[in-house]
């Protein structure tokens, strides 16, 4: 099955320190996108950061940033200068079935920002 | 962005009863689906719908049923609740996102179902 791994269950990071979240994808699809979404506790899912497989250059959208490997099959997350905020759960997702644009998930990361 | 609204957020309710979860979504997207999530886990598809009266079953399988007879509004049924069907249940809309024009999925708040 092509799915998503994400190897980290749980993470710590001081206030203030950037951290990465990993993200490996198994995939057989010339053309796929890949995204990361935030769960907190409240557990609505809130769109991060897209990087599609053609694009030349790493995707970043304000704090967030998408380290894209694609030989690797990897897409990992960094959070620069972490917020008490940003404490929640973390999904990479890939999107499979052409123009449906339907998402398979991996497990997530939890992560915890300590002051 | 699509405005997207799920209702009920939280419903306990006993085995045996019949139950509805809502969604509707204000941009007229057609896309549309139903994932399920049960704790600390990953999401997983269990409905898609690319437009009226079209629906689809998901990757996972699920005793829920679907319909989609207006654009805008996209409702789950489960004739029968089981506490197996305790999970929660989260309805998105593909939309075209400004970053990158990418068809993003946007996420309604979610329905958390305890059946006792």
């Amino acid at each position: 099955a092509q799915k998503i791994t994400q190897t980290q269950p749980g993470m710590f990071v001081q206030e203030k320190e950037a951290v990465t979240l990993d993200c490996t994808y198994d995939t057989s699809d010339p053309s796929y996108g890949l995204f990361w979404y935030k769960q907190p506790s409240s557990g609505e899912m809130i769109f991060l950061i897209y990087q599609g497989s053609y694009d030349q250059q790493n995707a970043t959208e304000g704090r967030y940033s998408l380290n894209f490997q694609k030989a690797r099959k990897s897409a990992n997350l960094v959070i620069s200068a972490s917020q008490l905020g940003d404490s929640a759960m973390y999904f990479c997702a890939r999107r499979y079935g052409g123009a449906t644009n339907k998402l398979i998930f991996g497990t997530g990361t939890l992560l915890a920002v300590q002051p | 962005e699509a405005d997207i609204y799920q209702t009920p957020r939280y419903l306990v309710i006993g085995t045996g009863k019949k139950i509805t979860l809502e969604c509707s979504q204000t941009m007229g997207h057609d896309k549309m689906y139903w994932y399920q999530q049960d704790p600390g886990m990953e999401l997983h598809l269990i409905h898609y719908s690319y437009g009226v009266n079209s629906t689809e079953k998901g990757d996972l399988s699920s005793e829920s049923t679907v319909s989609r007879i207006r654009t805008e509004h996209f409702p789950l049924t489960l004739e029968s609740a089981r506490p197996s069907h305790t999970s929660q249940y989260l309805c998105a809309v593909a939309g075209t996102s400004g970053r990158g024009g990418a068809n993003v999925l946007t996420f309604g708040a979610g329905s958390r179902l305890t059946v006792l």
